[in-house]
């Protein structure tokens, strides 16, 4: 079965602080896909980044980074100089392989991050 | 803005009554899924429909139901609803992720808030 753990469900942080959130999945099949969202207090799930199984480079975007490990079965994200803004529940997903079933998401319970000034 | 509009935003109700839940997804998209967020599960996945067809299920309640139109909105009907049954409930789309051309993000809209009194 596939299962998505984000073990850690509250972190505050101080501004321009790093913060990693950790996101650990259970797949038994070897073709399938990572996402990290994100959800602000306004309620909408914003798209952060996907990733398939079989690219392990890590991946930057700005101020954000991923580190894709596949030995520890984990997508870990990694947010730099954290601002007040960032202040979010980011979710962990993992889809299955797409070519027969589509893209069901199947979420992490969440890491709520709050980012004080 | 992510395209894909649900309505309605907000809905209060009574148990044992029946509610549907609307959802258009962006122009283009042929895969529409709907999921279930609330405090005790987080978000769950409940169902997908491509191009009118129901393409995979997960945990959904028989007191629940969907369809995908020919003009590919979809409804999500709640019946006999119980107190449980208050969430957030998203609708989201995407293409048709077979194409390589595609980020693979699931487009989500700003969900439809149930209470169940």
């Amino acid at each position: 079965a596939q299962k998505v753990t984000q073990a850690q469900t509250e972190i505050s942080v101080v501004e321009k602080e790093d913060v990693t959130l950790d996101c650990v999945y259970e797949t038994r099949d070897t073709t399938y896909y990572l996402f990290w969202y994100k959800q602000p207090p306004s309620g909408e799930l914003v798209f952060l980044i996907r990733r398939n199984s079989f690219d392990e480079q890590n991946e930057i975007s700005g101020r954000y980074s991923w580190n894709f490990q596949k030995s520890t079965s984990s997508f870990n994200f990694t947010i730099t100089a954290s601002q007040v803004v960032d202040s979010a529940v980011y979710f962990c997903a993992l889809s299955e392989a797409i070519y027969n079933q589509g893209g069901k998401l199947i979420f992490g319970q969440g890491t709520e991050l709050s980012v004080k000034p | 803005d992510s395209g894909v509009t649900q309505t309605p935003k907000h809905l209060i109700t009574a148990t044992g009554q029946r509610v549907t839940l609307r959802c258009s997804p962006r122009s283009g998209d042929l895969s529409v899924y709907w999921y279930q967020q609330s405090l005790d599960q987080g978000l769950q996945f409940l169902i997908q429909y491509y191009n009118g067809e129901e393409r995979a299920k997960g945990n959904i309640l028989e007191r629940f139901s969907a369809q995908q139109f020919p003009d590919l909105h979809s409804e999500l009907n709640l019946s006999s609803l119980e107190l449980g049954d208050s969430a957030l409930y998203f609708c989201a789309s995407s293409v048709d992720l077979l194409r390589t051309d595609t980020t693979g993000e699931l487009f989500f809209g700003e969900g439809s808030r149930l209470t169940v009194l």
